[in-house]
């Protein structure tokens, strides 16, 4: 059974830099995209940008220049840092497998989610 | 982006209940459309995928229906289990975006 579990600091001071992990296991990193998600306390879910296993990307464009995804595969796990961080970026962090080429499109696979907080 | 416009934002129901939620799509993506059920505390859980495949394990009280931009998340009779939020997500293009959610509760 894969699973994903997300990984790193939880409060962050305005202005630095969002770092987590995700590390996979159970499974193989191969043909699938791993994506992380976010969501505000008591809002809705935003795409944030994936790692295809070959280490390309895609961003959302409303944090493209904030965000840096990258994948490890030999660690077994992905990252995300976010630049500049505001207490707008006070959310939820999941990471997730995306499958496009397979049959069961969509996030199929989810972490538990990491609360990050923004404050001084 | 595509906007998704789930509706309603919330509803009141009982066990027993036939329950619909509506997702529109702010232009046509086939059937590139996912549904989640989210319980408070805990990650969203894959429901359906091609807007009307039940992922493995998904009890059968569950349907989606629709094509291009209107689609419908259905339980057929509502349990206990179900009060959730519900969220829509297209995956037609990038960026992947989802609806604002749709809250079942008592």
């Amino acid at each position: 059974q894969l699973q994903l579990q997300e990984a790193g600091p939880r409060l962050v001071k305005p202005s630095e830099t969002l770092s987590l992990t995700c590390t996979v296991s159970g499974g193989s990193f191969n043909n699938y995209y791993w994506s992380w998600i976010r969501q505000p306390p008591g809002k809705g879910l935003e795409w944030i940008g994936y790692v295809y296993y070959r280490g390309t990307t895609n961003y959302n464009p409303s944090l493209k220049n904030r965000v840096t995804i990258s994948i490890d595969t030999s660690r077994n796990l992905f990252s995300l840092k976010m630049s500049s961080v505001t207490a707008a970026d006070t959310a939820f962090y999941y990471c997730a497998r995306e499958d496009p080429y397979g049959s069961r499109p969509g996030f199929d696979y989810w972490g538990q989610g990491a609360l990050v907080t923004v404050s001084s | 982006a595509i906007r998704m416009t789930q509706s309603p934002s919330s509803l009141s129901a009982s066990t027993g209940d036939r329950v619909t939620i509506t997702c529109r799509a702010s232009q046509g993506i086939g059937n590139f459309l996912a549904w989640y059920q989210q319980k408070p505390g805990k990650a969203p859980k894959f429901l359906i995928f091609a807007a009307s495949t039940l992922q493995s394990g998904v009890p059968a009280r569950f349907s989606g229906s629709g094509s291009g931009t209107d689609f419908t998340l259905t339980i057929s009779s509502l349990q206990s289990a179900d009060f959730a939020t519900y969220y829509c997500q297209q995956y037609f293009s990038f960026p992947r975006t989802f609806g604002q959610g749709t809250t079942v509760e008592i």
